[in-house]
């Protein structure tokens, strides 16, 4: 199974800015979501995005799908120091199994 | 409401020690239950999951075992831990047909 790849590592921004990432994936998926993990706790499930669906939003944040692209992005709009936390992607195979292949995250520092 | 409790928190163990780790869900019947682990700044490495009780898929060859005597029951065992299992093990769960993954608060193991 594939693994995204999360896009930068590292990002450090000023509370009030936005914040985007990005996941890049290589064969086509069923769904493709995004978990927020804070420093040393499990990982929280923040939304899925369908394959036939391009954009959407929970809150401040804002999730596109560009399966043209192989690619998706999470932005998250407007942060705060409480945002700080490592972001992963996990997509699920075309024909493959429900268990989602996790990428090695962005790990966001939003400084207050 | 469903909740995922895993332990214990923390754990140092020496070279060659046995290990047992539980993970239970509340909340929930006929769970699918996964084990993963994380090394440090790196994403998640499935290690076992599981569809049914006794069902026990594992994905990577390695000095580990999981059981699930119990419906909502999921243990990883070793009986002698090398220092390569050192890290961040983490229990999930989801249910049948669906993609999102709920995690527990996860185990930092140790081997010294």
């Amino acid at each position: 199974s594939q693994q995204g790849e999360e896009d930068p590592q590292a990002l450090s921004i000023q509370e009030g800015e936005n914040a985007t990432m990005n996941c890049s994936y290589k064969t086509s998926i069923n769904n493709l979501q995004w978990y927020r993990q804070n420093s040393g706790r499990g990982l929280v499930h923040l939304i899925l995005i369908r394959s036939n669906e391009r954009e959407k939003h929970s809150g401040r944040l804002r999730v596109t799908l560009d399966t043209s692209k192989k690619s998706s992005s999470l932005l998250i709009t407007a942060s705060r120091a409480a945002d700080t936390a490592s972001y992963f992607c996990a997509t699920d195979d075309v024909g493959g199994s429900y268990i989602p292949t996790f990428g090695r995250g962005t790990s966001l520092i939003v400084h207050p | 409401s469903q909740t995922i409790h895993q332990w214990p928190a923390t754990l140092v163990q020496p070279v060659g020690s046995p290990l047992s780790l539980e993970c239970t869900v509340e909340g929930t019947s006929n769970p699918n239950l996964y084990w993963y682990r994380q090394a440090a700044g790196r994403g998640l490495q499935l290690l076992f999951y599981s569809v049914g009780i006794g069902q026990i898929s594992s994905e990577v060859p390695q000095n580990l075992s999981a059981s699930r005597p119990q419906d909502r029951q999921f243990i990883l065992s070793s009986k002698k831990l090398l220092l390569s299992d050192s890290g961040f093990y983490l229990c999930a769960w989801t249910g049948t047909g669906v993609y999102e993954q709920y995690f527990g608060p996860g185990t930092r193991l140790t081997v010294t």
